[in-house]
């Protein structure tokens, strides 16, 4: 899996988009990039994945830069409630089971 | 369909005790995952497996074990407690196939140790 790099923190307006980056620079080529929120003391929600398309479904989207070394999660209009921590991870398939998780990105939604 | 049922919620053990955190999903997943996460901090993997009578370590293993002798349960023992195995752990597993490998996770097992 790929090293991700997120910032720690980020504020958002109620109602304004959030948009979440990730650095993910070794990533391969067979490498999924995904998302995971986890609300506070809460089991961690997956959100949405992609390989290397632009994703979108019902609670957010996916933009994966063309060179893939990056993507960025979108809340396109946050409420209270997406305030969590934000995980980005890579995984490719195959052999390699071993799913570990960074520090993640606290989203703090102001009124 | 439960998705990853964990129990107990809550447990408080004394230094030294010994107790198991139950893990059962109805998916019919293969992969099953156990982390921990401290106060403020990230997840942590204890222990994976990718099917019945496969388990192997994460980052974190000491101080616990593990068994999937079924499809579905994957247990966690915790032996000889210890204060810093106060935590909140996490099961989930995952289906692998030769695309995505998404994770469901349970709702916690909250851990006090004292």
């Amino acid at each position: 899996d790929a090293k991700t790099t997120q910032p720690p923190s980020m504020d958002c307006a109620e109602g304004r988009a959030a948009n979440l980056p990730c650095n993910h620079s070794t990533i391969s080529g067979n490498e999924y990039v995904y998302w995971y929120r986890q609300i506070h003391s809460q089991g961690p929600q997956y959100i949405i994945h992609g390989l290397k398309n632009n994703e979108t479904n019902e609670m957010a989207s996916l933009i994966i830069t063309e060179d893939r070394k990056s993507s960025t999660l979108i809340l396109p209009h946050a409420t209270l409630r997406d305030t969590a921590v934000y995980y980005c991870r890579t995984h490719s398939g195959g052999s390699n089971y071993k799913l570990t998780f960074g520090k993640g990105t606290l989203l703090t939604v102001n009124p | 369909n439960a998705g990853v049922t964990q129990t107990p919620k809550f447990r408080i053990l004394k230094i030294g005790q010994s107790m198991t955190l139950q893990c059962t999903q109805d998916m019919n997943h293969n992969y099953m995952y156990w982390y921990r996460q401290d106060p403020g901090m990230g997840l942590k993997l204890i222990y994976y497996s990718v099917g019945a009578g496969i388990t192997d370590k994460g980052e974190v293993p000491n101080g616990y074990n593990v068994s999937r002798s079924t499809t579905e349960d994957f247990p966690l023992r915790l032996e000889l407690a210890a204060p810093s195995q106060t935590s909140v752990y996490f099961c989930a597993s995952s289906i692998q196939g030769t695309g995505a490998n998404v994770l469901t996770f349970g709702a916690g097992s909250r851990l006090t140790v004292l």
